[in-house]
């Protein structure tokens, strides 16, 4: 079965430090999507992205942020300098244009910011 | 603005306990409500996913149901085993692109 896949599964990165989240969506999927959960809290939507844009973004998602699909199989998030309450599973997701309205997400990536 | 709540925040059960978690929600304009599971320091495993249409979806020893009306969701295990210690989390697909999920409950489940 197709899934969404993350890399790395933990990152550790010194605060300031420029961080690329990575995740490559199931391959027919056109709207992508990055979700962040803090230790201990609820799974919080960060943005969304189709056709090469922004569609929609959630307070959280500030000039720090970004998102990128350099090519046919990457969706990227930046994080530009890093802050200590940055530290989060980041977890991606995709979903395709038809169907059922529904996001399959990825095992997640673990940012730690020292 | 849609809220979900997710009701015990944490419930311990003897193992072959059958258990309800809930999950409520306050914008009854949904697309549809996904049940997860996540174990501690892990991603999220989808469980079942319930459309606006429909009243309720299995999985072996799972059983979502959906009240939109209501704004409520229960998930219904069955014959509880260890293994099922997690994590279960209730997400909700309304009018943006997001998904709004609940703040869990976590389940364990004593052999």
């Amino acid at each position: 079965e197709p899934e969404v896949t993350q890399t790395p599964s933990h990152q550790v990165t010194q605060m300031g430090q420029e961080v690329i989240l990575r995740c490559v969506p199931i391959s027919n999927h056109l709207y992508f999507y990055w979700y962040r959960q803090i230790l201990g809290q609820k799974v919080e939507f960060l943005v969304s992205f189709y056709n090469n844009e922004i569609s929609e973004k959630s307070e959280i998602f500030d000039d720090q942020f970004s998102v990128e699909r350099p090519d046919g199989s990457n969706f990227t998030l930046k994080i530009r300098s890093t802050k200590l309450e940055d530290s989060a599973m980041y977890f991606c997701a995709s979903r395709g244009l038809r169907g059922k309205n529904i996001q399959y997400f990825g095992a997640g990536t673990r940012l730690s910011v020292l | 603005k849609q809220e979900v709540t997710q009701i015990p925040a944490a419930l311990s059960v003897p193992e072959g306990e059958n258990l309800v978690l809930n999950c409520s929600f306050t914008d009854s304009a949904i697309y549809n409500l996904q049940w997860f599971r996540q174990d501690p320091g892990k991603g999220l495993t989808s469980l079942l996913l319930i459309q606006s249409s429909q009243r309720e979806q299995t999985s072996g020893r799972l059983n979502a149901s959906l009240d939109k009306s209501s704004g409520r969701s229960t998930l219904y295990i069955a014959a509880s085993q260890p293994g099922d210690s997690a994590t279960y989390l209730c997400a909700v697909k309304g009018r943006g692109n997001d998904m709004r999920f609940g703040a869990g409950t976590r389940l364990t489940v004593k052999p």
